[in-house]
């Protein structure tokens, strides 16, 4: 089961910020936060992921509360093709190296 | 460089017919992953191996179902015989081994399977 929730779906404005939330009330110490994106279609994408520290790369922001209770993906400038399904998965190292997609959410972006 | 590369990328096949799906996965990856997508499921695991042993198959459906990686560069997962509850589009991934957080896998672009 996942460990993680997130809303169904969201939308966003052509070139504006969106904010993707996602609540892990659960995360234990050594688990990290993985963000994973479905374009219609294709497979899964990686994005980002982070530990406790906030992080960024080419292609987006991750914030992590401090308690770790919570977190959210940031794409600073949505464009239509980042229309897709975004997954946040918890996921820690070593052990079982399942990852657990939930249902994830839906982020339209709007022209 | 290439990324995971799968075939069929299409499949379209009767009931009770065998089906094989393949994957090469990245070059230098020691993990390959099998996963199946439904609407009804989501994306699930069924398999994966490390170093070419299977790990974790869990997953696997049925005895109808079953995987194989006889070298770093090939895997095959087999439905004998297939039913259309099966239908599905079927992705595999890999990854490399590494240190703490290091955990990203990379996918194909899947198999639409059709079982009629």
């Amino acid at each position: 089961d996942a460990k993680t929730t997130q809303p169904p779906s969201m939308d966003c404005a052509e070139g504006r910020a969106a904010n993707l939330p996602c609540n892990h009330s659960t995360i234990s110490g050594n688990e990290y936060v993985y963000w994973y994106r479905q374009i219609h279609s294709q497979g899964p994408q990686y994005i980002i992921h982070g530990l406790k520290n906030n992080e960024t790369n080419e292609m987006a922001s991750l914030i992590i509360t401090e308690d770790r209770k919570s977190s959210t993906l940031i794409l600073p400038h949505a464009t239509l093709r980042d229309t897709a399904v975004y997954y946040c998965i918890v996921k820690g190292s070593g052990g079982s190296e399942k990852l657990v997609f939930g249902k994830g959410t839906k982020l339209t972006v709007n022209p | 460089d290439a990324g995971v590369i799968q075939s069929p990328r299409h499949e379209v096949t009767e009931m009770g017919q065998e089906v094989t799906l393949r994957c090469k996965p990245i070059s230098g990856h020691d993990y390959l992953f099998w996963y199946r997508q439904t609407m009804m499921r989501g994306l699930e695991l069924l398999i994966y191996f490390n170093n070419n042993v299977p790990i974790d198959d869990s997953g696997m459906p049925e005895d109808r179902f079953s995987a194989k990686m006889p070298n770093a560069s090939f895997s095959t997962l087999k439905i004998q015989p297939s039913e259309p509850r099966d239908s599905a589009v079927y992705f595999c991934a890999s990854r490399r081994t590494g240190g703490p957080g290091t955990d990203t896998q990379y996918f194909g672009p899947g198999t639409r399977l059709t079982v009629l």
